[in-house]
């Protein structure tokens, strides 16, 4: 059974960068594209941005120029950078996975980030 | 960017009703790549429906999405007590992928 685990700081200042990583236990890491979601307090879902095994990248406009996903194929993990963070990118973050042309069918226990001075 | 509009924002029922979601979006979703996810608190969205219709693995049969093009709905043919969430459309046919704003199904 596919399991991801997600770890990271939780506490943040603005102008900080945010890291967190994400493992995948239990299935294949390759032929899948790896995916960053986050939900601020109380609202709707936000798509970051994916990335596959050959490290090919494809992120949301509106964060683009701060974001950066990185992939480790020999510990099946990939991660998110999040610079210049400031109280509106605090929310939980989720890592996900989907496979080609489906929907994300396998989501990490999601981590909450606070940005706060 | 393909915006999606849920409705209503908020369904009060009863268990045993029927449920009825709508996700309209802002142009045609590629292929019918529309998801619908179920949401609880505290909770990972969970999958449900994939490519408008289908459902996911070892999702109950009373869930059934339908619609094309730019028009779809998420129903609930009899609600189960656990069925009270949260519930998002998503399309993943052009990216930037995008997500509704959600409808809660609350317990009248």
């Amino acid at each position: 059974q596919v399991q991801l685990q997600q770890w990271g700081a939780g506490l943040l200042k603005p102008s900080e960068t945010l890291s967190l990583t994400c493992a995948v236990y239990g299935g294949s890491f390759s032929g899948y594209y790896w995916n960053w979601i986050r939900q601020p307090p109380g609202k709707g879902l936000e798509w970051i941005g994916e990335i596959n095994q050959s490290g090919s990248t494809n992120y949301t406009p509106s964060l683009k120029s701060r974001v950066t996903i990185s992939v480790d194929t020999s510990k099946n993990q990939f991660s998110l950078k999040l610079s210049s963070v400031t109280a509106a990118d605090t929310a939980v973050y989720y890592c996900a996975r989907r496979l080609g042309s489906n929907p994300w069918d396998i989501w990490g226990q999601g981590t909450m980030i606070t940005v706060s001075s | 960017e393909i915006v999606l509009t849920q409705s209503p924002g908020t369904l009060s029922l009863s268990p045993g009703e029927r449920a009825t979601l709508s996700c309209r979006a802002s142009q045609s979703v590629s292929s019918g790549y529309l998801a619908w996810y179920q949401q609880k608190p505290g909770q990972a969205p969970r999958l449900l429906i994939s490519g408008a219709s289908s459902r996911a693995t070892g999702i109950p049969d009373r869930f059934s999405g339908s619609g094309s093009g730019t028009d779809f709905t998420l129903t609930i043919s009899r609600l189960e007590p656990e069925d009270f969430a949260v519930y998002y459309c998503q399309q993943y046919g052009s990216s930037p992928w995008t997500f509704g704003q959600g409808t809660k199904v609350e317990i009248k």
